[in-house]
């Protein structure tokens, strides 16, 4: 069955440092999605991406992050410059269609510690 | 704006009884709702969606789902749970024209042998 990957599982980084997060969506899927989950609090939509466009963002989406599908397979999440409270589980997501429609499948997510 | 509240943030039930976790939804929008599963270390799965066909949605693993507009209420239940269905559970809406969910905090649910 096929499923969304993520890499890397987890990542440490230094306080003001750049991270990227890679995410393979499932192969015939449009949407894209990233979500986190701070320990112990609730899952939070951050992005949605499609046609090689932001469709939708949240309020925690500032300009410190970014989308970007460089190629056919990759989704990534680019977070400029880390803070203490970037620290949490970042889940990619796609689907075929948009939701309700069709379900969005998550992926395993990239736990980041942010030193 | 959609939100969703999960009433109880561990609820804990013998192996075999029955389950019952709570969600409760605001929408001002026909709302879509989606209950999903979350093992340990693992990425969220989802169990069911509601998405106006029927009230009584069926899920996997033996869940189901009831959309209860008067009571704005989304609650999902399991006649026995088994141990494998120790895990942690989200409740989520999404409304017409949304691309993006919003999820509750979460109910981890304990079975006992």
């Amino acid at each position: 069955e096929p499923e969304v990957t993520q890499t890397p599982s987890h990542q440490v980084t230094q306080m003001g440092q750049e991270v990227i997060l890679r995410c393979v969506p499932i192969s015939n899927h449009l949407y894209f999605y990233w979500y986190r989950q701070i320990l112990g609090q609730k899952v939070e939509f951050l992005v949605s991406f499609y046609n090689n466009e932001i469709s939708e963002k949240s309020e925690i989406f500032d300009d410190q992050f970014s989308v970007e599908r460089p190629d056919g397979s990759n989704f990534t999440l680019k977070i400029r410059s880390t803070k203490l409270e970037d620290s949490a589980m970042y889940f990619c997501a796609s689907s075929r269609d948009t939701i309700p429609s069709d379900t969005q499948y998550f992926g395993p997510g990239t736990r980041l510690t942010v030193l | 704006a959609q939100s969703v509240t999960q009433l109880g943030s561990h609820v804990s039930v013998s192996e075999g009884a029955l389950v019952l976790l709570r969600c409760n939804y605001s929408s001002s929008v026909p709302p879509y709702l989606f209950w999903y599963v979350q093992y340990p270390n693992q990425g969220l799965q989802l169990l069911l969606k509601y998405t106006s066909a029927a009230t009584l949605v069926k899920g996997i693993n033996g869940f189901e789902a009831e959309f209860k507009k008067s009571e704005t209420s989304f609650h999902l239940t399991k006649p026995s749970a088994h141990m494998s269905d120790a895990a942690e559970y989200f409740c989520a809406v999404s409304g017409t024209g949304n691309n993006d969910m919003r999820f509750g905090a979460g109910t981890r649910l304990t079975v006992k042998p």
